[in-house]
Parts: C-alpha cells; structure tokens; sequence
C-alpha cells in the first residue's frame, strides 16, 4: 500500500513557464512534507519543505501548497530554467517520527 | 568535507564477498539513516539511528548490519548478499524530529552496489 502518490511519472514545461508538481497521500497521520530534486548519480537535494499547520510555503521560485482535507500536496516552480530538469519526490513523515515515506517521483523536463 | 560523503560510489561484489558501506555527516546531526533506492521504486528506508540508538529496522534482512560508532559515522555492512539486492544506498542525517518540529533530511550522493 503506498502512502504517497506521484501519479505523473513525467512532465515537460517551456522555460520561463510554471511547473506543477503533484503529490497525494493517504495517511492522515502524516504531518510535515517535503519536496526533493535529484539528478542522476547524486542523491536527493532537500528542496522545500511544510508543515500540516500551514497550507503555503514558499522559497524564491519555489511554493508549496497543502490541502489537507484533499490530502494532497503540490510543487510550484516559476519561472522553470533548464537546470530544474530532474526528477522530483515528495515525502511525508508522522508526527514525532522521523521516518519518511516517499513517493515514486516526477521527472521533469523543462524545454528551452 | 561538507554535507555527507558515502564511499565507495560503486561497489561490484560477488554473492559469498563481504563489504561495507561507509557514511559521514559534517553537518552536526544526530540522526543518521540508511535508504534503498531500486529500479522503479520509492527511496525504502532500511534503518535509523538517533544518538548512535538503532530506532527503526524496516524488517530488512540479517545480510544487512548496520553500525554506528558515533553521531557522524554511519556503516552498512554486507554479507552473502543476493542479485537483487543490487541497487543505490544512500545515507541520510538530520536532526531528530521533536513534536513541534520538523526535521529535513540531507542525503549523501550514495553508493551503486551491483551483487554478480
């Protein structure tokens, strides 16, 4: 049973234009999200993060938006550059706990 | 060094070989984590440490044993592994999540292990 969802395995974006990354989840124990970048052969980079108090976040070109009566979560990334092309996950933990359950992830491309 | 460092990067063992994996965090954490990436799958968390305390054993099998000798070391060590265990491990710490706070993960660039 999943317990974060990445429907969108992929998704292309024009440059200059907003992405939208989307995420889903059905624990309603979870209480703070987070977004992670990856490239291919590092590791995942820490992004942005939120927490089930709020329902926004934002850092630069960066906003996290939460809808927890929907229990889902989103990405925005505006304006997209090329260097955002990667792959996206994001992840949830429980109150108190800090394992994280991640999703599958969203390749992005971001066409020039 | 800053961040956290993992070595090797790529590992090629044999099934009857012994190896270990090696994680360090310059960061001032006290947690520490060990993740399994494979093919087409979520990031699986395998074990966390908090204050060198083993906390969390996500029902991985025995060919991993995880040691952690201080707050900055982390290792994974190997033994009799099987084909399908090849995959990318990656080494995570944070500071340890509280009930009013969150805590982000930073991970390490991992280690390609292939099991021939």
């Amino acid at each position: 049973d999943q317990q974060v969802k990445q429907n969108s395995p992929s998704l292309s974006v024009q440059e200059g234009r907003i992405s939208i990354l989307n995420c889903d989840y059905t624990n309603s124990m979870f209480d703070y999200f987070l977004w992670y970048k990856k490239y291919p052969a590092e590791g995942p980079t820490f992004l942005i993060s939120i927490s089930s108090i709020k329902d926004k976040n934002e850092d630069g070109r960066f906003t996290v938006f939460l809808n927890k009566s929907a229990k889902h979560l989103s990405l925005h990334i505006v304006p997209s550059q090329p260097g955002d092309s990667a792959v996206y996950f994001c992840a949830a933990s429980a109150l108190g706990n800090e394992k994280l359950t991640f999703g599958t992830g969203t390749r992005l491309t971001i066409i020039p | 060094e800053t961040g956290v460092t993992q070595t090797p990067r790529h590992l090629v063992m044999g099934m009857t070989n012994k190896k270990s994996l090696k994680c360090e965090q310059h960061l001032g954490h006290n947690a520490m984590y060990w993740y399994k990436q494979s093919a087409k799958k979520p990031l699986e968390l395998m074990f966390v440490y908090n204050f060198k305390e083993q906390t969390e054993n996500n029902s991985v099998p025995s060919r991993f044993s995880p040691e952690c000798p201080n707050s900055s070391h982390l290792f994974l060590h190997l033994h009799t592994l099987q084909p399908e265990d090849s995959a990318l491990y990656l080494c995570a710490s944070s500071h340890p999540k509280t009930l009013d706070r969150g805590s982000e993960q930073y991970f390490g660039p991992g280690t390609r292990l292939t099991v021939t």
